[in-house]
């Protein structure tokens, strides 16, 4: 199932720069996307979310693009902190019939990002 | 902040016998998940639970994997008779509803031996 793929396994990045995390989906009935974070043995934290009537959504220092054109969805984490350390996940729901979804995710395989002190 | 609450952290079962995850949704959720994360792999769906009964399942989720609400307060993945491949991390999840993410517990290590 590769509906959703984050291509790169891992990002390192000097502490105060920008992380730039991407992920792409081929699947076009999807219209939400959520980014998550994991720390090891720990589950995964809910970031930030953005809906596709949008093209962007800021919460801090996270912002999350979409392109729908290109089936892209970028994180920009400014400016990172070593606590940013961690996997990242985009995930998916479907688009329920009728406007519900019971709302199952499908995940992209992650990228580690490490941020340098 | 309320939290999906997951025990216990690691299960060591022997092959063949029955294991039972719990999990303890946020309390006014309505929606509620099993996912699963074998070593190096993707985080993969299992079933969702919705009203009281299962509202979708994966291909994963054959007729060896059950889960029940009980009590209105716990929510348990069981496995009938566990393989060596059902080692993985087992992550419950839970939900109010429309477009509100989902909020993962901390999952549950299940080694089988």
């Amino acid at each position: 199932d590769q509906q959703v793929k984050q291509n790169s396994p891992s990002l390192s990045v000097q502490e105060g720069r920008i992380s730039i995390l991407n992920c792409d989906y081929t699947n076009s009935m999807f219209d939400y996307f959520l980014w998550y974070k994991k720390y090891p043995a720990e589950g995964p934290t809910f970031l930030i979310s953005i809906s596709s009537i949008k093209d962007k959504n800021e919460d801090g220092r996270f912002t999350v693009f979409l392109n729908k054109s290109a089936k892209h969805l970028s994180l920009h984490i400014v400016p990172s902190q070593p606590g940013d350390s961690a996997v990242y996940f985009c995930a998916a729901p479907p688009r329920g019939a009728g406007g519900t979804s019971y709302g199952k995710l499908t995940f992209g395989q992650g990228t580690i990002l490490t941020v340098h002190p | 902040e309320p939290e999906v609450t997951q025990t216990p952290s690691h299960q060591v079962t022997q092959m063949g016998q029955e294991v039972i995850l719990r999990c303890v949704p946020i309390s006014n959720h309505l929606y509620f998940y099993w996912y699963r994360q074998i070593l190096g792999q993707k985080v993969e769906f299992l079933v969702s639970f919705y009203n009281n009964e299962i509202s979708e399942k994966s291909e994963i989720f054959d007729d060896q994997f059950s889960v029940e609400r009980p009590d209105g307060s716990n929510f348990t993945l069981k496995i009938r008779s566990t393989k060596l491949e059902d080692s993985a991390m087992y992550f419950c999840a839970s939900r109010t509803g429309g477009n509100q993410p989902q909020h993962f517990g901390d999952g549950t290590r299940l080694s089988i031996l």
